[in-house]
């Protein structure tokens, strides 16, 4: 089954540091683009960050470049989000997403998501 | 604010036909190809449909999408009320050089 497992996610002070995990398992991991992709409590999703199969191109969201840093392991069939400097407008539920191969920009796999509390 | 534009709400009844808008630019619909997710309450968004017409395996064929110039749409037809549900568009942004989300539309089923 393919499937995709986030953790690490919890309560955090202001300015304070996470680092989130995502397990991969049933596809062959290192074949695909990842992303993270966040959703505020009762709000719309926000992409977060992109990272491709080999680590060469990155891309981040303008509210968090700079503060959080993408990165894998294809050897561990694992993706990361290193979280800094954390606000209270980072309080959200963090999805990994699949994007599908070939050309299409869509996210065909999701996690279930973990949740990420910014607060004093 | 979301680049994506799309109208808070949608809702019909059961049987009948729903249509959601995205409204973007140049830079991202106007010259990307256009996903739409499902959100169920309380659960991870799925794909619906991508590439702007294509439904993933799984996706009844009464769900379809189209796009013209700056703007998509995703229609639901035979409406159910396991249909209720967060819709949300998406691309990639040239400008921004990252994906966007639209604002998301809730589907009620009266």
């Amino acid at each position: 089954e393919v499937q995709l497992v986030e953790s690490g996610g919890g309560l955090v002070q202001p300015g304070g540091s996470l680092r989130l995990s995502c397990a991969a398992s049933g596809f062959s991991f290192s074949n695909y683009n990842m992303n993270w992709v966040r959703q505020a409590p009762g709000k719309g999703l926000e992409w977060v960050s992109f990272i491709s199969t080999g680590s060469s191109r990155i891309y981040y969201a303008d509210s968090v470049r700079g503060r959080f840093t993408i990165s894998r392991d294809n050897a561990k069939d694992s993706l990361y989000l290193q979280m800094s400097s954390l606000r209270a407008e980072d309080t959200a539920v963090y999805y990994c997403a699949r994007r599908l191969s070939g050309i299409s920009t869509s996210l065909d796999v999701w996690g279930k998501g973990t949740t990420v509390t910014v607060s004093s | 604010q979301s680049v994506l534009t799309q109208p808070p709400s949608a809702s019909g009844t059961p049987g009948q036909r729903v249509t959601i808008s995205c409204s973007g630019s140049s830079s991202n619909i106007g010259g990307n190809a256009v996903n739409w997710y499902q959100q169920l309450p309380g659960t991870a968004p799925k794909l619906l449909i991508y590439s702007n017409d294509q439904r993933p395996s799984g996706v009844p064929d009464r769900v379809s999408g189209s796009k013209s110039g700056t703007s998509a749409s995703l229609a639901i037809s035979g409406l159910q009320s396991e249909d209720e549900a967060d819709y949300y568009c998406a691309t990639w942004d040239d400008s921004l050089n990252g994906y966007v989300f639209g604002s998301g539309t809730k589907v009620t089923v009266l």
